[in-house]
């Protein structure tokens, strides 16, 4: 089976970096995607990694490490719309995505 | 392109009645998923479709859960009957078929409400 864990809450302030971790136990591997769902809305994809290290593209980058099961969302130069829940999903054999429970992010002024 | 289309965007019924939604996928998306998303959780995988041939229902509650995707396009998602636990985000999803890297797009879900 799989077991994702995600922070529940985080808060940061405008301007800041935030880094959200995933932490994930399959019994296989096809890849580690992280979704954004602002509340009442769709998940919407932001990333995908499937090789060890990190994937940028502009204000965000994600990081993966296959060998600890780990992987990590960073979010720059943080927005006030970048408040939402950030759902790590692990993509495991067949093509099914298993999703964790979501960071809520909270940015404050 | 256009994106994932479900209805009805929101369904009130009363426990024991049954419901149904509907979801079109991407054109192009063999695969086709549908999640539940209970408030404060992570979507939870319904059942998963490879053109009409199911991949994955384990963790359907086929006593009163039932989908299909008759001509590998459309699908529909019933339920009958409805209790209180069912209350939750229904969301549909399509990917591409045989590529590990392809994201979900999810549509907007319908959400239901069981009083």
């Amino acid at each position: 089976g799989q077991n994702i864990d995600q922070p529940t809450e985080m808060t940061a302030t405008e301007g800041a970096i935030v880094q959200i971790n995933c932490t994930y136990q399959t019994s296989g591997f096809n890849g580690l995607f992280w979704y954004q769902q602002h509340a009442g809305e769709a998940p919407t994809f932001l990333s995908y990694n499937v090789l060890d290290g990190l994937e940028e593209k502009g204000r965000f980058s994600s990081f993966l490490s296959r060998s600890k099961g780990y992987s990590y969302l960073l979010l720059k130069e943080l927005q006030m719309k970048d408040s939402a829940s950030y759902l790590c999903a692990v993509r495991g054999n067949a093509g099914k995505s298993t999703f964790g429970d979501g960071t809520t992010l909270t940015v404050k002024p | 392109e256009a994106g994932v289309a479900q209805s009805p965007r929101y369904k009130i019924i009363e426990k024991r009645q049954s419901v149904a939604f509907w979801c079109n996928p991407i054109s192009g998306h063999a695969t086709l998923y549908w999640y539940q998303q209970i408030l404060g959780q992570g979507p939870k995988l319904l059942i998963q479709f490879q053109n009409n041939g199911v991949v994955d229902d384990s963790q359907l509650p086929k006593d009163r859960f039932s989908a299909e995707r008759l001509k590998g396009v459309d699908s529909t998602l019933k339920i009958q009957p409805a209790k209180l636990e069912d209350s939750a985000v229904y969301l549909c999803a399509s990917s591409l078929a045989g590529q590990f890297s392809s994201p979900l797009h999810f549509g907007n879900g319908t959400r239901l409400t069981v009083t």
